[in-house]
């Protein structure tokens, strides 16, 4: 059974570019890594998936080495509005269990 | 915009009594889930359900929680009877087979005094 393990919180400034990583050593090899971005009073939001490699959209980059032992979600030059917490999530596709991790409290500062 | 709803948005109740909470998730979606959020735990997977059959509820305490679809529009979650400790937001969200993208809804909040 995987586990996720995250940063509890971090802090940057606008316009810099925020790594965040989540460990999730006991990743099989169909599990697939999700993150999600959480603001007060809301349910969490989608922001990007992948199984490997590296991965783009519009909002962010996820990057995941061969092992897949880790992934780290990448928002390029962040601004106030990306303070929130973001999850990171591994589903388990033989078992059906969804492994969220604790949530990664990010501040950005002006 | 296709969202998913839920019902209440806000939930005060004395402990012992029922609780139940409902969420519509967006059409055509065959996947619900039901989660728990509280500052010490966290996001917690309650349940949830593919083409309406739970397809994993270890997450739930089976003596005092149930949750159904009774139709593909409908979900429930109830709680019989409430504690103080059931006080959280519960979230629902859904999505389709083959995507994994969860979309979720706006929570209850629930207060057993």
């Amino acid at each position: 059974l995987a586990k996720t393990t995250q940063p509890i919180s971090m802090d940057s400034y606008e316009g810099q570019e925020v790594n965040i990583t989540c460990s999730h050593n006991n990743i099989a090899t169909n599990d697939y890594i999700t993150w999600y971005q959480q603001f007060p009073s809301q349910g969490p939001r989608f922001i990007i998936q992948g199984y490997k490699t590296k991965v783009t959209n519009e909002v962010a980059s996820l990057f995941i080495p061969a092992d897949r032992k880790s992934s780290t979600l990448s928002l390029p030059r962040v601004s106030l509005s990306d303070t929130a917490v973001y999850y990171c999530l591994v589903g388990e596709r033989s078992n059906y269990q969804l492994i969220w991790g604790a949530g990664t409290k990010l501040i950005i500062k002006p | 915009d296709a969202r998913v709803t839920q019902t209440p948005r806000h939930k005060v109740t004395e402990m012992g009594q029922e609780v139940t909470m409902r969420c519509q998730p967006i059409l055509g979606h065959n996947t619900v889930f039901w989660y728990r959020q509280t500052m010490m735990q966290g996001l917690e997977l309650l349940a949830y359900f593919r083409n309406r059959a739970p397809l994993d509820d270890s997450g739930m305490p089976k003596d005092r929680f149930s949750a159904e679809m009774p139709d593909a529009t409908l979900a429930t979650l109830k709680i019989q009877p409430s504690e103080p400790r059931d006080s959280a937001v519960y979230f629902c969200a859904s999505g389709y087979q083959g995507s994994e993208t969860q979309y979720f809804g706006p929570g209850t909040r629930l207060l057993v005094l």
